[in-house]
């Protein structure tokens, strides 16, 4: 089955700074890969997520690129700020049923 | 447009016992699933259901159940509960046919003593 491994487990960055955060997925067949952001208390909010036919996508200070061949993708965050602090998770998907497994998490802390 | 609604917000039960969660999906959602939020094990997934069918399940023993009606609202049973049984449920609806784009509710924490 899937296997994501994310890295680092916590980062700690100043505001304004950037932040980045990687994952890599065992299954060749994974096609989907979404990220999602939890706040303290909330479930897992999805911010952004990027398909198999796409190399990278932006959104405002959230950007994704993946690298099918090496089977790794990153979160890409520009501009920190507090209100980023969360803990972020990625995710693959080869789209069938429901067989998404994520990381283990990536606790971002945006110091001001 | 209402998200996912879980209840209940927090559950305090003893070891043998049973509990019943319950999840209302975003309108018009057909797919819901469940998965098990820990610190250990991060989060791992339960079950899926759509249009009243269970189309995938986890590795979770049988103790762990669910099941989902014909309004798409769902219900996730757990029996004979054990201490580990201890975490977040969170659970998930989406719009499409086939996993993607899943929209979390935030979860019942369950506590078991």
């Amino acid at each position: 089955g899937e296997n994501v491994e994310q890295h680092p487990s916590t980062l700690s960055v100043q505001e304004g700074d950037s932040a980045v955060i990687k994952c890599t997925y065992s299954d060749s067949a994974s096609n989907y890969f979404p990220w999602y952001k939890q706040e303290l208390g909330k479930g897992p909010q999805l911010i952004i997520d990027i398909r198999s036919n796409v190399g990278e996508k932006k959104d405002q200070r959230i950007a994704v690129t993946l690298n099918k061949t090496a089977k790794h993708f990153s979160l890409h965050i520009t501009e920190t700020q507090p209100e980023d602090s969360a803990v972020y998770f990625c995710a693959a998907s080869t789209g069938y049923f429901n067989d998404m497994r994520f990381g283990a998490g990536t606790r971002l802390t945006v110091k001001p | 447009k209402a998200g996912v609604t879980q209840t209940p917000r927090y559950l305090i039960k003893t070891r043998g016992q049973q509990v019943t969660l319950s999840c209302s999906p975003i309108s018009g959602h057909r797919s819901v699933s469940w998965y098990q939020q820990t610190p250990g094990q991060g989060l791992q997934f339960l079950f899926e259901y759509f249009s009243e069918t269970q189309r995938n399940k986890g590795n979770f023993p049988g103790r762990f159940s669910g099941r989902q009606f014909s309004n798409s609202r769902s219900e996730m049973n757990v029996s004979t509960l054990e201490l580990g049984d201890s975490a977040l449920y969170l659970c998930a609806s989406s719009s499409a046919s086939r996993n993607e784009k899943l929209f979390f509710g935030s979860g019942t924490q369950l506590s078991v003593l």
